[in-house]
């Protein structure tokens, strides 16, 4: 039982190359989302997914694009990467929220990638 | 969503209980409340959630006061590797979403 597998670990681009963050979880989970962490910061949501085939913006989703097409893989690609991309990037799953009142939707989260842009 | 507020950091004894506040005094009556924590570089770790009564698993306790507006989490006998950021959060009654504020940085000495 893997959890939520990010890859790569690490990345060092430079700017303007895009690239592709890897996210896959084997829990059969529906929701999937992406955060992203500056340093000394708290985590700010990127864009996120309630099932295969649906995708939302989050908080920061400028600079990046999701797809969805698989219930298990939710990658988040950098069309364009800049120096404030640089962060660790987390991805996490849960079961979707079910009944109102229902409060055990807890969020796995992914060990990271973290992304350094030059 | 409604916002949390935590001391930025904390120190507390190895082998003392560690209590940390949170204020949430714009919680909804079906907003639950959050805790995750987040050691070094790590992804953030699930630890508790409640929505009015004190709750106790394996790694915490969760005391919620009975106007919702506040809570404390109690490590009952902190552990060198209890050292973290932990974040409060509360949770919308619909969705997934989490909100991460800045968190309470904990630092368990000997």
């Amino acid at each position: 039982n893997a959890g939520v597998t990010q890859t790569p670990k690490f990345q060092v681009l430079k700017t303007g190359q895009s690239m592709t963050l890897q996210c896959a979880q084997d829990m059969n989970h529906e929701y999937m989302s992406w955060y992203r962490q500056d340093p000394g910061m708290g985590l700010r949501l990127i864009h996120y997914s309630v099932g295969a085939g649906i995708t939302d913006q989050g908080e920061v989703p400028n600079g990046y694009n999701v797809s969805r097409s698989t219930t298990e893989d939710f990658p988040l690609r950098l069309l364009s990467a800049a120096p404030s991309q640089t962060s660790v990037y987390f991805c996490a799953s849960s079961y979707t929220f079910v009944a109102s009142g229902s409060g055990a939707n807890v969020l796995t989260f992914g060990a990271g990638s973290r992304l350094t842009v030059l | 969503d409604a916002k949390t507020t935590q001391p930025t950091s904390m120190d507390c004894a190895e082998g003392r209980a560690a209590n940390l506040p949170c204020n949430h005094s714009t919680i909804s009556g079906n907003e639950y409340v959050y805790w995750y924590r987040q050691i070094h570089s790590q992804g953030p770790q699930y630890i508790i959630h409640g929505l009015k009564n004190n709750e106790t698993n394996e790694m915490a306790s969760l005391i919620i006061t009975e106007d919702r507006k506040s809570s404390t989490l109690i490590l009952p006998h902190a552990t060198l590797r209890d050292t973290a950021v932990y974040y409060c959060i509360v949770r919308p009654a619909a969705g997934n979403k989490l909100t991460f504020g800045g968190g309470t940085r904990v630092l368990v000495k000997p």
